[in-house]
């Protein structure tokens, strides 16, 4: 079975740090990988998607970026935090064919302080 | 104008209850729908999946999209305090899903 590994589960950073939140899928081979940001009142919105290594499709325009140096796993960062960087962090995985479910981490919860 | 609008709630009803979950979208190149649970501070996790219009039960749970109206909808018959969390509903085209806001439910005994 498919297993979605998502870590820290929570973590505090100040301002103007770097951050780096790793994911990885277990059980699976080429799936797509999804990083969603869950804020209070604004539901979850698509940060980054990957279809495969080394591809990473934007969604947001912000202080963040995204890699996938290998094929199950998939990685959000930024070079220096923002206040406005708080919410849940939540990594996810679907399978390699249109119109398919996503299956998600159990979530960061990051605190910009 | 945000692609899927969901209510956020929070709804309350007693257990055994039925509930009605909403949500629009505006996209019209949505072929996929989805419902999601989601507890507090966990992860969303997947309830029913439709494809395009047309209804879908499972047990307790019964999912119903009109494409038509731009409309998805979420039943639960003989809703348990177990069933308290947040339900997120989501519409998608090809390899990307967008969520609504997610509404907040209640069930007391």
């Amino acid at each position: 079975s498919q297993t979605i590994h998502q870590w820290p589960a929570t973590l505090v950073q100040p301002v103007g740090s770097p951050l780096s939140l790793e994911c990885t899928v277990e059980g699976t081979s080429n799936p797509n990988l999804y990083w969603y940001r869950q804020a209070a009142g604004r539901g979850l919105q698509l940060l980054f998607y990957s279809v495969g290594i080394g591809q990473i499709s934007s969604e947001v325009p912000q202080n963040l970026s995204a890699s996938r140096p290998q094929d199950r796993q998939f990685i959000l960062s930024s070079k220096k935090l923002l206040l406005s960087d708080s919410g849940f962090y939540l990594c996810a995985w679907g399978r390699q064919q249109r119109y398919t479910e996503a299956f998600f981490g159990q979530g960061t919860r990051l605190t910009v302080v | 104008q945000k692609e899927v609008e969901q209510d956020p709630g929070p709804l309350s009803v007693p257990e055994g209850a039925i509930v009605s979950l909403n949500c629009t979208y505006s996209n019209s190149a949505f072929q996929y729908f989805m419902w999601y649970r989601q507890y507090s501070r966990k992860g969303p996790e997947l309830l029913m999946y439709t494809y395009s219009s047309g209804n879908k039960e499972d047990g307790r749970f019964t999912a119903q999209v009109d494409k038509s109206s731009k409309y998805i909808s979420l039943f639960i018959r003989d809703s348990q305090p177990s069933d308290s969390a947040t339900y997120l509903c989501a519409g998608g085209d090809t390899d990307k899903l967008i969520f609504g806001t997610g509404t907040r439910l209640q069930v007391f005994p």
